[in-house]
């Protein structure tokens, strides 16, 4: 697609329910980021794949939380058993091989309650 | 540690006035240096980079950034601010090589008076 489309814009779930945020990457991109926004915490990076590598989780804040990327392209990341800290927008973005500017999707609003 | 530092959480200033966003960054070599801007209810959009070159760059909508490697700063600015600039400005790093990771100061938030 034109741009980073992420999926859905916004979702309520319950606390201990597992939730699932897609991301479809501008297409060629080989780098696809998620981050986390909480309300004046800034961007808390969270994980990125690049290419075939093994993707850098370092910033995963629990083992609730898991991401894959299927085929080098539309990325999932899941919440397992969410909280309520887990409320946040989630934020995508995808960059080339050439060119390191990042395109961010408009975001997933994760509201748990 | 790799890091991006924006000391202000907050300005306000008038419309019409000049505004200066102060950013630096904590990187062994000198790292590749954006701007981004987030208006409320969007997403992150790309005001500027630095890759090299010339140490004043242009961006969109008026604005540019100065590269001071002695300072380790990478400060964005605008001569007259719009009423339309109000929004959240992060700063953002990244190392170069194969490594893709960005990352990002806690962003400065901007409010514009009338």
């Amino acid at each position: 697609g034109a741009g980073v489309s992420q999926s859905p814009s916004n979702k309520v779930t319950e606390k201990g329910k597992d939730v699932e945020l897609r991301c479809d990457p501008i297409s060629g991109h080989t780098a696809l980021y998620w981050y986390r926004q909480s309300l004046g915490q800034g961007l808390e990076f969270l994980i990125y794949f690049q290419g075939n590598s093994a993707p850098d989780k370092s910033g995963l804040p629990s083992d609730r939380f898991s991401a894959e990327r299927t085929g080098g392209s539309v990325s999932t990341l899941t919440i397992q058993r969410t909280q309520q800290e887990d409320s946040a927008v989630y934020l995508c973005a995808s960059s080339s091989q050439a060119n390191t500017e990042a395109f961010f999707g408009q975001g997933t609003r994760l509201t748990v309650v | 540690a790799q890091s991006v530092t924006q000391p202000d959480i907050h300005i306000t200033v008038s419309e019409g006035a000049s505004l200066e966003l102060r950013c630096n960054y904590s990187y062994g070599a000198t790292p590749y240096l954006f701007w981004y801007v987030q208006s409320p209810g969007q997403g992150l959009q790309l005001l500027l980079k630095y890759f090299s070159g010339d140490t004043l760059v242009q961006g969109i909508k008026g604005f540019e950034a100065e590269f001071k490697r002695s300072q380790s700063s990478f400060n964005l600015r605008k001569p007259s601010v719009h009423w339309s600039d109000a929004a959240e400005y992060f700063c953002a790093a990244w190392s170069g090589g194969s490594n893709y990771k960005l990352t990002f100061g806690k962003g400065t938030l901007l409010t514009v008076n009338p």
